[in-house]
């Protein structure tokens, strides 16, 4: 079975600048999540999808970052303008059904993340 | 405010004996809590689960133990193997709706060989 796809791997920009990051979830994973990792620490949640619905995106800082999933499958997290701060590693996962704690079938699948480095 | 807490940055072990790694929290309301490895330059990657109304699971070389009054979570690795050399993050859900995860910092574990 395919893991979490997410492209680019490694990602350069100067502060101001836009970036754009790529991700396709486990088939038939109707949850996607993205997250940043800032080195030293651990995950923290940016934004859940439930299909193409958001369900969480509190911790996002929206005036700088939007996400999409329109067709429910694959989706994309943007940065726009980036700042120095946003240097990172951007982790997408994807789970089956959250909820059911327990069952297993929430357990999070983490793709390779893309590591955003801004000047 | 951090919420779930591994306290140790670093852990060294020799092979062929056990790893404990800790991890405490402090939310009352999680009920779900798991171990994610993860090896430079890749993604996290499950290992194991236990949820609230268990204080073990077990699965081969790996054991999770919850103690719910101390609010402390464990994880064991016997016998630990240098392939075991990676940063261990511990986590923890609370469900209410989004069942979204909170992570600790991470230890690291190398396995000496």
């Amino acid at each position: 079975e395919a893991g979490v796809a997410q492209s680019p791997r490694y990602k350069i920009i100067e502060k101001r600048q836009s970036v754009a990051f790529w991700c396709n979830p486990i088939s038939g994973h109707a949850t996607l999540y993205w997250y940043q990792q800032i080195l030293g620490q651990g995950p923290k949640l940016l934004i859940q999808f439930q299909n193409n619905g958001v369900v969480d995106d509190s911790q996002l800082p929206k005036d700088r970052f939007s996400a999409e999933r329109l067709k429910g499958v694959d989706s994309t997290l943007k940065i726009q303008p980036a700042k120095l701060e946003d240097s990172a590693v951007y982790l997408c996962a994807s789970s089956l059904e959250p909820g059911t704690s327990g069952s297993g079938t929430d357990t999070q699948y983490f793709g390779p993340g893309t590591r955003l480095t801004v000047l | 405010d951090q919420q779930v807490k591994q306290n140790s940055p670093s852990l060294s072990v020799q092979e062929g004996r056990i790893s404990i790694l800790n991890c405490d929290y402090t939310n009352s309301m999680f009920d779900y809590f798991l171990w994610y490895k993860k090896y430079p330059a890749e993604g996290p990657t499950f290992l194991i689960s236990i949820s609230s109304i268990k204080d073990k699971n077990e699965d081969g070389r790996f054991t999770v133990f919850l103690n719910k009054s101390a609010k402390h979570l464990s994880l064991h690795i016997v016998p630990s193997q240098p392939g075991d050399s990676a940063v261990y993050f511990c986590a923890a859900s609370a469900g209410g709706g989004t069942y979204k995860y909170i992570f600790g910092t991470g230890t690291r574990l190398k396995v000496l060989a």
